[in-house]
């Protein structure tokens, strides 16, 4: 059961806009649209901000968005702002092990 | 309000077993799927185990196949994982977390704030 591939660490200016990529294999990413992004500042639980690749829950801003590509997923964040630094994780369903986490991606706002 | 409210949690020797439980309120608890997920001290998040709504289908991560077992009780909105022959690498914030589904989808909508297990001698 192989993590997906995340950025250890990714940086951004105010106003800037970024991207987070998460990759996997044809056993996950590449064949289920079930690609869900977590947001975690230090202390607390995870916040889902995406689930099925692009999709918002209530309450999460549009500047949050997400995409997928053969066996890569992305998170992108437009308008960086001081309160999107956390710690993010992609999840995707997978045929055998059902959930595998990404080992998260460091967001710093510089 | 959802709200999930882990219990159980503590320091446990090596070989030792914990149970821990998960108390749902603010859904119908059995119209989704429940998952374990654990996060080591300054690590990432690793998916432990989930369990349909109906409680007839569960999975489990390899790292933790054999030694722990997750469990429901709809009637009682209560979400179980029992721990056995735990081991030094089992140390983490284990998170209750509500799927978006009935059925596993790797989504998790809700997260409980976590119960600490700490496996040393």
């Amino acid at each position: 059961q192989s993590a997906l591939t995340q950025p250890a660490s990714v940086s951004g200016s105010p106003g800037q806009s970024i991207t987070i990529s998460c990759t996997g294999t044809s056993s996950d990413i590449g064949s289920y649209n079930l690609v869900s992004w977590y947001q975690q500042h230090p202390g607390k639980a995870p916040k889902l901000m995406i689930y099925e690749v692009n999709k918002r829950p209530s309450g999460v801003s549009n500047r949050f968005s997400g995409s997928k590509s053969g066996n890569t997923a992305s998170l992108t964040i437009s308008g960086l702002q001081a309160e999107d630094e956390a710690d993010y994780y992609c999840c995707s369903y997978a045929t055998n092990t059902k959930e595998v986490f990404g080992g998260g991606t460091k967001v710093t706002v510089l | 309000e959802v709200q999930l409210l882990e219990s159980g949690g503590g320091l446990v020797q090596p070989g030792g077993s914990l149970r821990l439980s998960c108390a749902a309120s603010g859904f119908t608890f059995s119209n989704y799927a429940m998952s374990w997920v654990r996060q080591a001290p300054g690590k990432g998040l690793e998916w432990v185990s989930s369990i349909s709504g109906s409680g007839g289908s569960t999975h489990y991560a390899d790292s933790v196949k054999g030694r722990f077992a997750i469990s429901r009780d709809n009637s009682k909105n209560t979400l179980f994982l029992q721990m056995n022959s735990l081991r030094v690498e089992d140390t983490a914030v284990y998170y209750c977390a509500k799927e978006f589904r009935r059925s596993v989808v790797a989504t998790v909508d809700y997260w409980g704030q976590g119960t600490l297990v700490s496996v040393s001698s």
